[in-house]
């Protein structure tokens, strides 16, 4: 799986959008992006994915750059209950297949 | 909606014993993962059955076995523990072959079973 590269904290005033980047500049064609986060010490929990198209979902968006070099996962109204640290994870989207976790982005989200 | 189940939650063994942590997938899940979180980092893959057949392995010491039931429940067996085994670890169960209503192949987390060694 190819290595993705988060900053490794950030703060987000509530109520606004939280926009989290993502580089993986060695991604492969058939590789998806994967976002998922983990609230404190509870199981990971899967958000969006991707393969080159912008998606959204009732949790987020994601926006993945036209070479598919780096994605940004956007929180559109931020809440103190988005506090987390979120993983951005590289894999290929077939039965089975493992998630590799790298450091994750804590993000803080300020009253 | 019935999520992963994982017992016990919490269990304290002193070095050198033997621990079982088990995991109950959701309900026609077919695939198990096991992922080990030390204090401070990030969820490090262990190990993966699919169909009660292992379908993939990491960094799972020696000293750990696993096994996946005729029912799917999964089971992590962990023996000579040793301090640095003290963590979190989660189990996460998907369909191999099917949408969920996220995403094909999501994995859904358990609360996780946290170890401490002493």
């Amino acid at each position: 799986d190819a290595k993705t590269t988060q900053p490794p904290s950030m703060d987000c005033a509530e109520g606004r959008a939280a926009n989290l980047p993502c580089n993986h500049s060695t991604i492969s064609g058939n590789e998806y992006v994967y976002w998922y986060r983990q609230i404190h010490s509870q199981g990971p929990q899967y958000i969006i994915h991707g393969l080159k198209n912008n998606e959204t979902n009732e949790m987020a968006s994601l926006i993945i750059t036209e070479d598919r070099k780096s994605s940004t996962l956007i929180l559109p109204h931020a809440t103190l209950r988005d506090t987390a640290v979120y993983y951005c994870i590289v894999r290929l989207n077939f039965g089975n297949e493992k998630l590799t976790f790298g450091t994750g982005t804590r993000l803080t989200i300020i009253p | 909606a019935a999520g992963v189940i994982q017992s016990p939650r919490h269990l304290i063994k002193e070095k050198r014993e033997t621990a079982t942590l088990k995991c109950y997938p959701i309900p026609r899940h077919d695939t198990v993962y096991w992922y080990q979180q030390g204090p401070g980092q990030d969820p490090q893959f262990l190990i993966s059955f699919y169909e009660k057949m292992q379908s993939d392995k990491g960094s799972i010491p020696d000293r750990f076995s696993a096994q996946q039931f005729s029912d799917y429940h999964s089971e992590l067996n962990m023996s000579s523990l040793e301090l640095g085994d003290s963590a979190l670890y989660f189990c996460a169960s998907s369909l191999e072959d099917g949408w969920t209503k996220n995403s094909y192949n999501e994995q859904f987390f358990g609360p996780g079973t946290r170890l401490t060694v002493l």
